[in-house]
């Protein structure tokens, strides 16, 4: 089965940029999605199709996937995006949706 | 407004079972395949099973094949979770998400979760 492997940890400082990694074999040939989650709260989507973004979320939150590696891109980082990210893809050969093991995002 | 809302968790017996319940509303139901989602404590989110819009396909997660049953009403604007055999494993807030589609040309290239519900708990321990 397909895996999608997250660092479980990055920190950064307000006002600065958040990269959070997603790797796979091949990646770049499928398409990726995120999903934001803050503690005892369901996730919200926040990227899909590795660049979208769902009306409502703001423009601080990009996406960009290529080769092995997606990247979510969070600018401009506030307090209020401290939150474990998942990035999630389909599995066309299983028809499964597959999750990353989730990476917690620490405002310093 | 788009609403899910789970129900039906509570707290079962190893090998017991229990019937999870999803209503939902302000969207056209029978028009869009849906999907449950778990997550363990202290854990990542695990997809568990999806259903299509007429539910003519169905797909499990491989921990949960043979023990889950997922279906739909679309009369009822309700989606189903049955789960049989259960196991201290299987403890996690259960959500059901519904599920879009990209596709070109006809061809679907993507599937991905846009509305969630708060989830319900489920707690396997005797």
């Amino acid at each position: 089965s397909y895996v999608l492997t997250q660092p479980p940890s990055v920190s950064v400082a307000p006002g600065q940029t958040a990269r959070i990694t997603c790797g796979g074999n091949n990646i770049g040939s499928k398409s990726v999605h995120w999903y934001q989650q803050k503690p005892g709260q369901a996730p919200v989507l926040v990227v899909y199709d590795d660049s979208d973004r769902p009306s409502g979320i703001p423009e601080r939150f990009s996406g960009s996937n290529s080769g092995n590696t997606a990247t979510l891109t969070i600018s401009r980082v506030e307090a209020g995006d401290e939150a474990d990210y998942y990035c999630q893809v389909w599995d066309s050969s299983s028809d499964h949706k597959v999750f990353g093991g989730g990476t917690k995002l620490t405002v310093l | 407004e788009v609403q899910l809302v789970e129900s039906g968790g509570g707290l079962v017996k190893p090998g017991g079972s229990l019937r999870l319940s999803c209503a939902a509303s302000g969207f056209t139901f029978s028009s869009y395949s849906m999907n449950w989602v778990r997550q363990a404590p202290g854990k990542g989110l695990e997809w568990v099973s999806s259903i299509s819009s007429s539910s003519s396909y169905i797909y499990y997660a491989d921990s949960v094949k043979g023990r889950f049953t997922i279906s739909r009403d679309n009369a009822k604007n309700s989606l189903y979770l049955q789960m049989n055999s259960l196991r201290a494993e299987d403890t996690a807030v259960y959500y059901c998400a519904r599920k879009c589609a990209r596709t070109i040309f006809g061809v679907v290239i993507s599937y991905y979760m846009d509305v969630w519900g708060k989830g319900t708990t489920v707690t396997v321990s005797s």
